[in-house]
């Protein structure tokens, strides 16, 4: 298996459930990253991972609240989500961003519906 | 804040057209990354530009970083329905998270 994978690809939640997000790299990458997108906005930072410390907290509510228990794993735990967090999550990894030229590649993405 | 525009914002064309987008800042970059994505999946990195007045090839894709390090564009030559996507530009400098624009959506059509 190559390159990053995300588990599920679809998820339907109702707003009362609790969800995790599942994301792996293959890559031998030191940094993962949770990015959301929703339709007709930019990509938008969440969180950030850097040799499994939390570098980066994008003023995200506390209802998601991510886990990574080692370089190659990272989670994003989901309870009580609202309507407005229907959206595609994308999981991206990378060599150190403290080097020169570092590149991000990305999962497939879970599309997240919250009814 | 870093901020990154591209333009246009929507283009759909007939295959065999030739077409340009862009990717425009007001901030300096130390690289340039250009992703495709396609609908329901994640983005695809396509090329990362370091050098300014850098030009990369790709089969029909073309890519360059402007002299200043600012700015960007992208050049299709021949226009494929494959090549449909949301086009996306993200700039990096050492040690700070990527700043992503929002995405040219191009459609290709046969």
């Amino acid at each position: 298996e190559t390159g990053v994978t995300q588990t599920p690809r679809h998820l339907v939640m109702g707003m009362t459930n609790k969800k995790s997000l599942k994301c792996e790299q293959h890559l031998g990458h030191n940094a993962m990253y949770w990015y959301k997108q929703s339709a007709k906005k930019p990509l938008e930072l969440m969180f950030v991972y850097n040799f499994k410390e939390q570098t980066e907290n994008n003023s995200v509510p506390s209802r998601f609240s991510p886990e990574c228990p080692n370089s190659s794993h990272l989670f994003l735990h989901l309870h009580t989500l609202q309507p407005e967090d229907s959206a595609l999550y994308l999981c991206a990894s990378s060599q150190d961003p403290g080097t020169s030229g570092y590149e991000q590649y990305f999962g497939p993405g879970t599309r997240l519906t919250v009814t | 804040t870093q901020l990154l525009e591209q333009s246009p914002q929507f283009l759909s064309i007939q295959e065999g057209e030739n077409l340009t987008v862009y990717c425009n800042s007001s901030s300096v970059f130390s690289s340039l990354q250009w992703y495709r994505q396609e609908p329901g999946e994640g983005p695809v990195l396509l090329v990362t530009v370091v050098t300014g007045g850098e030009v990369k090839k790709l089969k029909r894709l073309t890519f360059q970083f402007g002299d200043a390090r600012k700015d960007s564009s992208l050049h299709i030559t021949a226009a494929q329905p494959g090549d449909t996507g949301l086009y996306l530009c993200a700039g990096g400098n050492y040690g700070q998270n990527f700043v992503f624009g929002p995405g040219t959506r191009l459609s290709v059509l046969p």
